[in-house]
């Protein structure tokens, strides 16, 4: 069975406070890794796809990593509109359309 | 491009009811997956439409049943309504590459 798991499962930053989130994962044979972003009451928005470890992606003031077990998702010098839960999915490849999802990270920057 | 949307936005039901959610794909994709997600939990996928047939579904009953129409547009459709029933109900769509992009999402609250 596929497994994600997200940790720390809240961080509260200082604004220019870089730090990272993890997404540690179990699947049989990996079809894509992906980061989303999601606002409160909102629909997640798509930031990353990762397919190979050692593969990197950024965007603006994010970049994620991927290894052969895990995923991070570093932020640098964060400001208070990077305020939102991180989620972090797994496909695997194979017939399946199932993607399975960790719980999220909370991320919370103060000015 | 309007993105995915999804109507209606908030949605109020009485037990045993029963609810009828939409959602328009964005513009170029064919597939449809929806998605209930609890508070403090990640998306749980319920089933994906292709073609107009599920394709796949996930580990939901038989009271969540959906549609896909000829212009790839889809309904979630839950019977019996229960109290657990309450969530944000997302739909996600994606044509060849493995990304999901959703929507905003349906608050369904069932009292």
């Amino acid at each position: 069975e596929d497994q994600v798991t997200q940790s720390p499962e809240a961080l509260r930053l200082q604004e220019g406070e870089s730090s990272s989130l993890n997404c540690s994962y179990t699947v049989s044979g990996l079809r894509g890794l992906f980061w989303y972003r999601q606002d409160p009451g909102k629909g997640p928005e798509f930031l990353f796809t990762l397919y190979s470890a050692g593969e990197e992606k950024e965007k603006e003031r994010l970049k994620a990593t991927l290894t052969k077990k895990e995923s991070f998702l570093h932020i640098t010098a964060p400001k208070p509109e990077d305020s939102a839960t991180y989620l972090c999915a797994v496909r695997a490849s194979g017939g399946s359309y199932i993607p399975t999802f960790g719980r999220g990270t909370s991320l919370i920057v103060h000015p | 491009d309007a993105g995915v949307t999804q109507s209606p936005t908030h949605l109020i039901k009485t037990r045993g009811q029963q609810v009828t959610l939409r959602c328009s794909p964005k513009s170029g994709h064919d597939t449809v997956s929806w998605y209930q997600q609890a508070l403090g939990q990640g998306p749980q996928f319920i089933f994906q439409y292709y073609e107009e047939e599920e394709r796949q579904r996930g580990n939901f009953p038989d009271r969540f049943s959906g549609h896909q129409f000829p212009n790839y547009s889809s309904e979630l459709n839950v019977n019996a309504l229960l109290l657990g029933d309450s969530a944000l109900y997302l739909c996600a769509s994606s044509s060849t590459g493995p990304e999901a992009f959703f929507g905003q999402g349906t608050r369904l609250t069932v009292v």
